[in-house]
């Protein structure tokens, strides 16, 4: 079975803490992605990347930073969690496919609170 | 801004009714996506429409792609208790590469 692993179902962090929010996926996808998940908001893209190394803004990338060292793992980190970065967060990985974005492998998701 | 819109917000029926879902946009996509999501999981792809005027059926579930390829609708027939999730449409375009635009989503209910 494929699969996108999130290494933190839950997690509560105070105010000013710095937080790392890891993904790996088993599937050899080129491509990996970040968003937050907010109701009413629907999934807002942070960051994505499509390459070890390379990563790209999404369309909310501000207060966030990510890492891909390794091709199956991809990094969410914030510098110093404030509370509106209260989320669902969801790591995504999908193959290349050129033009397309592709299907969208999704984990479980990391719901993080920050007081 | 959510350059898609997702209609109703929330649905709730009773089993073996038909339900509707809708996704619209200003903007022309190459493709577009349905994923369902169940609770405590995340999305998982149900279809993914490309052409204009296109109509894809799975099982009890008709997905269409509108002519101008910015709007798109879900419709399920004789809904079960294991429809139930939060319907997600997701549009591609080829000058933006790995941005999916997400709609905000319907959450369907059905009760027995």
């Amino acid at each position: 079975d494929v699969k996108v692993t999130q290494s933190s179902r839950y997690l509560v962090k105070r105010t000013g803490e710095k937080v790392f929010l890891e993904c790996v996926q088993d599937m050899d996808h080129e491509n990996m992605f970040w968003y937050r998940q907010d109701p009413g908001l629907g999934l807002r893209l942070i960051y994505f990347s499509y390459d070890v190394k390379m990563k790209e803004k999404g369309d909310i990338p501000e207060g966030y930073s990510v890492s891909r060292e390794k091709k199956e793992r991809f990094s969410l980190i914030l510098e110093s969690a404030s509370t509106n970065q209260t989320s669902m967060y969801l790591c995504a990985s999908s193959t290349y496919r050129g033009t397309d974005t592709g299907e969208l492998f999704f984990g479980e998701g990391s719901r993080l609170t920050v007081l | 801004t959510q350059l898609l819109e997702q209609s109703p917000q929330f649905l709730s029926i009773q089993e073996g009714e038909n339900l509707t879902v809708y996704c619209n946009s200003s903007s022309v996509f190459s493709s577009l996506q349905w994923y369902r999501q169940e609770p405590g999981e995340g999305p998982v792809l149900l279809v993914t429409v490309v052409t204009g005027g296109e109509v894809k059926k799975l099982k009890r579930l008709t997905f269409q792609f509108g002519d101008a390829r910015k709007d798109s609708s879900l419709h399920i027939t004789a809904a079960q208790p294991g429809d139930t999730g939060l319907y997600l449409c997701a549009g591609d375009t080829t000058d933006s590469w790995g941005k999916l635009q997400f709609g905000a989503g319907t959450q369907v209910v059905v009760t027995p």
